[in-house]
């Protein structure tokens, strides 16, 4: 079975300044990788997915993820926050073969002005 | 396109009664899911639905929680009787991976239960 575990559970930056969040996963066979990021009182909504590639992709609001197969990881970045990307953000993972998600604990993201 | 609907939003209930909560996904999508999203934790699968029949509810409380999804369309999940840990949000999502094979999982805005 995969496993998806994400280090940072809260992330306070203020804005216009860098944020990473970390994620590591575990699995045996072949994965694709996702981001998730949900706000407040809204449903998750993907942010951006690895399937197969170029290890660097990107989303269309400015963050992007690297996934490092050595180091079973799947960091998010962005250069340069604002007050609108303060939400939750989910790591999530799925084996190439199926379709179902497993998700990590999830990281709050609180931009301060 | 229409997203996936849910409702209600919100569901207060005491302990030991019943609770149902309904989905509609996106029209045409195959594959229907339930997870069950605690505070503080990221959502978990309790069943997954392809058209009509379940392919994965392992995660699923058998004796308190069912789902159905009888006509390959709408879903609905169960729970009789409640305990005060089913307090979490219940998110249904679907996907269409007949006509995509990587079809992301689109999710509804969830329904919010409190058991007291």
């Amino acid at each position: 079975a995969q496993s998806v575990t994400q280090l940072d559970s809260q992330v306070p930056v203020f804005e216009e300044a860098p944020v990473e969040l970390r994620c590591n996963y575990s699995s045996s066979v072949s994965v694709y990788l996702f981001w998730y990021v949900q706000y407040p009182n809204q449903g998750l909504q993907l942010l951006l997915k690895y399937l197969s590639g170029s290890t660097l992709v990107e989303s269309i609001n400015g963050f992007e993820a690297e996934f490092n197969k050595s180091q079973t990881s799947f960091h998010l970045r962005k250069p340069s926050v604002h007050i609108s990307d303060t939400a939750e953000y989910f790591c999530a993972v799925r084996k190439a073969a199926g379709n179902k998600l497993t998700f990590g604990g999830g990281t709050r993201v609180l931009v301060k002005p | 396109e229409a997203g996936v609907a849910q409702s209600p939003r919100y569901k207060i209930i005491e302990k030991r009664q019943s609770v149902a909560f309904w989905c509609n996904p996106i029209s045409g999508h195959a594959t229907l899911y339930w997870y069950q999203q605690i505070l503080g934790q990221g959502p978990k699968l309790l069943i997954q639905f392809q058209n009509n029949g379940v392919v994965d509810d392992s995660q699923l409380p058998k004796d308190r929680f069912s789902a159905e999804r009888l006509k390959g369309v709408d879903s609905t999940l169960k729970i009789q009787p409640a305990k005060l840990e089913d307090s979490a949000v219940y998110l249904c999502a679907s996907s269409n991976p007949t006509a995509n094979r990587n079809s992301p999982l689109h999710f509804g805005n969830g329904t919010r239960l409190t058991v007291t």
